[in-house]
């Protein structure tokens, strides 16, 4: 079974600009979850979709967004972006059950903004 | 305070010994555990989840959940140097009505030969 993954896995961007990363889930996987890790955050959740409907969101600004599609795809984009956003950038996917769920991380964009 | 917290080391153990890591949460409803992996420069792998008190073994690991204490550790035993990596605990909330992880900062672990 093919896991996680991610495209681009590395980009290069200038302030100002803005990017659109893509990740396809675990064949059957219906939730699909973005996550930033930096050195000095470490890892954090931005929002989670679920059946192409955004079940959870955390205390990112509105710059980040995101969306899926009905074949559980899903991209997210970030505008304007700022220094601050060179981080990798992480999905994870699992079948959507909330109590016992288990999340899968593909591989990471690795994002640098000069 | 953060929800979740983790020693982040390192914490060097010798080839075979036993590796303890531990973890504490702040949300006493939380029902949901990880322990991941993390390689430097790869993203994270998932070694076992844990839902219940008690012992979860897998292999030459070892999980450990007491919601009383609102603390979870893992314990790798016989470790060896492909075992150096840094350990993340991740939680899932009990406030969040999704898939919501909380990770704590990680343990970087370094076993010696």
């Amino acid at each position: 079974k093919a896991g996680v993954t991610q495209t681009p896995r590395y980009l290069i961007k200038t302030r100002g600009q803005q990017v659109t990363l893509s990740c396809s889930p675990i064949s059957g996987h219906r939730s699909v979850s973005w996550y930033q890790q930096t050195p000095g955050q470490g890892l954090q959740f931005l929002f989670e979709y679920f059946s192409e409907t955004q079940r959870n969101k955390g205390n990112f600004p509105g710059r980040f967004s995101g969306r899926q599609f009905s074949n559980s795809r899903s991209e997210m984009n970030v505008s304007t972006l700022e220094l601050g956003d060179s981080a990798l950038y992480l999905c994870a996917s699992s079948f959507g059950k909330i109590s016992t769920d288990t999340q899968y991380f593909g591989p990471g964009t690795r994002l640098t903004v000069l | 305070q953060k929800e979740v917290e983790q020693n982040s080391g390192p914490l060097s153990v010798p080839e075979g010994a036993i590796a303890s890591l531990n973890c504490t949460y702040s949300d006493r409803g939380s029902q949901s555990f990880f322990w991941y992996r993390q390689y430097s420069g790869k993203s994270p792998e998932l070694i076992m989840s844990i839902y219940s008190n008690g012992d979860k073994e897998d292999g030459r690991f070892t999980a450990q959940l007491n919601k009383a204490s609102q603390y979870v550790s893992l314990l790798i035993r016989d470790s060896q140097p492909s075992d150096s990596a840094t350990y993340l605990c991740a939680v899932k909330m009990n406030n969040n009505a999704g898939n919501m992880l909380t990770f704590g900062g990680g343990t970087r672990l370094m076993v010696k030969p």
